[in-house]
């Protein structure tokens, strides 16, 4: 059981570049959401899906964009990249109903630095 | 909005004894729920405890344990018996009745053999 796997797990963009991180996982959860994490500070939401079709935005989702046509899969993509986004992004996954069991299943995450 | 706090950027404790984390949340509801959060070296954070707001008993989990004071909004974690595994940062979070969570800044935790 592979959980949530995300790639690449490094990458460096220059300024204006565009990429997708990946984010597939196996365990049929509903939910999924993307997060970046800036050094000493907390995970900041960035969008977020209850189910495949539906997504929404979260805290910081400015300059990102998500899709999500199945359930196994929710990528993020960057459009023109900016040294803000230079950042580690982690995917991560929730069992299928209510978020309310709290339990996220998280990938490896995802280190973006943008030049 | 709700905020989760952890005053404490860093933490040390030497192999084999107690140490708390403490974590101070902000909200008006009285239902939800409250976490820690495990993110090792590694980097792929896994959930440590979790504890119902409704209920007054502490969760507990091995040699994690909570001490949450409801009315203070307060949610400490005690980690007994420290081990050089547990060295990680630290995340509490809060999460309200279907609702997104909310995480703290982190803890990091360094155990000295």
């Amino acid at each position: 059981n592979a959980g949530v796997t995300q790639t690449p797990k490094f990458r460096i963009l220059k300024i204006g570049q565009s990429m997708t991180l990946q984010c597939t996982q196996d365990m049929n959860h509903n939910y999924m959401y993307w997060y970046r994490q800036d050094p000493g500070m907390g995970l900041k939401l960035i969008y977020y899906s209850v189910g495949a079709g539906i997504t929404d935005k979260g805290e910081v989702p400015n300059g990102y964009n998500v899709s999500r046509s199945t359930t196994e899969d929710f990528p993020l993509r960057l459009e023109l990249a900016a040294p803000s986004q230079t950042s580690v992004y982690f995917c991560a996954s929730s069992k299928p109903g209510t978020t309310n069991t709290g339990e996220l299943f998280f990938g490896e995450g995802s280190r973006l630095t943008v030049l | 909005a709700q905020t989760v706090t952890q005053s404490q950027p860093e933490m040390s404790v030497q192999e084999a004894e107690t140490v708390t984390l403490s974590c101070t949340y902000d909200t008006s509801e009285s239902d939800y729920y409250l976490f820690w959060y495990k993110q090792p070296p590694s980097r792929q954070m896994i959930l440590v405890i979790r504890q119902e707001a409704y209920k007054q008993q502490n969760a507990t989990e091995n040699r994690f344990s909570v001490n949450f004071q409801k009315a203070a909004k307060s949610f400490s974690l005690k980690i007994s018996d420290s081990q050089l595994g547990d060295a990680a940062m630290y995340f509490c979070a809060y999460e309200l009745t279907n609702e997104k969570l909310t995480f703290g800044t982190g803890t990091r935790l360094t155990i000295i053999p």
